[in-house]
């Protein structure tokens, strides 16, 4: 079975600051991938990156990166820049190299102040 | 290119009735999986379909159901509706090649039993 803990309910941030989500999770595959998904409200849950557990190097997305903790099981978003539009529920899931069945996180509500 | 989208949208049904939900995945995508987000308990995964075929199944009690047509749309069934029943639920297709790839979601059904 895999699990997946976001640690942190909400987080505030200041327009053009930056924030850091919290992730970890536990698995007992091998190859695997981790995700950061955001879900605006109202709005349809869109991939904002992606990370795959065999590789060492961290994923960026334009003012979105990720910092991969393999052995420590840590899978963290750095939103930078944040604009308004970041405003979001962002959750982070798991799947396993084999399957299409996600495991996500409770979630991290993200409020961005103008 | 059109994305996934699930009918109806919102719905309120009442304890002890049947409920059908849709889902039209992307064009050429043939895995469609569907997951339940609540308040209490996130998003949880009920069921995977490729081919027409399950693949995976979530810890769902059996009054949930689903099915794939050959042109990979998709249903799922609630019955004997519960109070507990009421959610957001999810419809994401993808490939179906392997969990390599991304997840699109479509908007959602919220139902609520009254």
């Amino acid at each position: 079975a895999q699990t997946v803990t976001q640690s942190q309910p909400e987080m505030s941030v200041q327009e053009a600051e930056t924030v850091t989500l919290s992730c970890t999770y536990d698995t007992s595959e091998s190859d695997y991938y981790l995700f950061w998904y955001k879900q605006p409200p109202s709005r349809q849950m869109i991939l904002v990156i992606r990370q795959e557990a065999y590789k060492q190097q961290n994923a960026t997305e334009n003012r979105f990166s990720v910092n991969f903790q393999k052995a420590a099981k840590s899978f963290s978003l750095k939103i930078s820049d944040s604009q308004l539009g970041d405003a979001a529920m962002y959750f982070c899931a798991i799947i396993k190299a084999a399957g299409n069945k996600l495991t996500f996180g409770g979630g991290t509500r993200v409020l961005v102040k103008p | 290119k059109a994305g996934v989208t699930q009918t109806p949208r919102y719905l309120i049904k009442t304890r002890g009735q049947q409920v059908t939900l849709s889902c039209s995945p992307i064009s050429g995508h043939r895995s469609v999986s569907w997951y339940q987000q609540t308040p209490g308990q996130g998003l949880q995964f009920l069921f995977e379909y490729f081919s027409e075929t399950q693949r995976n199944k979530g810890n769902f009690p059996g009054r949930f159901s689903g099915r794939q047509f050959s042109n990979s749309r998709s249903e799922m069934n609630v019955s004997t509706l519960e109070l507990g029943d009421s959610a957001l639920y999810l419809c994401a297709s993808t490939s179906g090649t392997g969990g390599t790839g991304e997840l699109f979601f479509g908007e959602g059904s919220r139902l609520t039993v009254l």
